[in-house]
């Protein structure tokens, strides 16, 4: 089956750093997806990704999705606190799989 | 509603005992997701419904596990017989895919298998 491989695992970055996690696939995806996850609630979606080489912002966020389809970036610029939380890429080649997820901690 | 809501948040059950977890998608998504989180992880397929096409069921854990989707709107999760490693949130997200994907997921049921 298809496998997701999502690093870092976890970051502890200063307020105001850029932060940038990433995703491979074992096969190629038609459609990358970010989400954000707060304690005790479901992911939400962040941004979605439909091409290869497709770049996609929303604010500070910005997602890429890779040439070869087989992986995607997010990166967030100048951290704010609430920012803290887990990040999980996601991709679709029918069914949508998760990766295991990044926990991001801001110091203030 | 505005939103997916998933019935009951809260689940607590005996071991060998049946349970039920219903999602209530946002109307007009075609497609339906089942996942379940183990505390600290990732999410796990377990299931999809999309349209009137055949449920892809190939994330079930066990044949426990089932689910069904009536009218293409409410979803039904049982658990027959659950077990302690049932014990996890069990998350449903609503899909449309047209121009872009919009997707949601709902709150999540918090299952513990005493």
């Amino acid at each position: 089956g298809q496998q997701l491989n999502q690093s870092p695992q976890s970051m502890f970055i200063q307020e105001g750093e850029d932060v940038s996690m990433n995703c491979t696939s074992s096969s190629i995806f038609n459609t990358w997806l970010w989400y954000k996850q707060d304690p005790g609630e479901g992911p939400v979606l962040l941004i979605a990704l439909y091409k290869a080489g497709e770049l996609t912002s929303n604010g500070r966020l910005t997602a890429q999705f890779g040439i070869t389809r087989k992986d995607s970036f997010l990166n967030i610029s100048a951290s704010i606190p609430s920012d803290v939380g887990i990040y999980f890429c996601a991709g679709q080649p029918n069914k949508l799989v998760f990766g295991a997820g990044t926990i991001l901690r801001v110091k203030s | 509603g505005a939103g997916v809501s998933q019935s009951p948040s809260n689940k607590v059950t005996e071991k060998g005992k049946d349970v039920e977890l219903r999602c209530d998608p946002i109307s007009g998504h075609t497609a339906l997701y089942w996942y379940r989180q183990s505390l600290g992880q990732g999410l796990e397929f377990l299931i999809y419904f999309q349209g009137n096409s055949a449920p892809d069921k190939s994330g079930l854990p066990s044949d426990r596990f089932s689910a069904e989707r009536t009218g293409g709107s409410v979803s039904t999760l049982t658990i027959q017989r659950t077990q302690q490693e049932d014990s996890a949130v069990y998350l449903c997200a609503s899909w449309r895919a047209q121009d872009h994907v919009e997707q949601f997921f709902g709150p999540g049921t918090r299952l513990t298998v005493l």
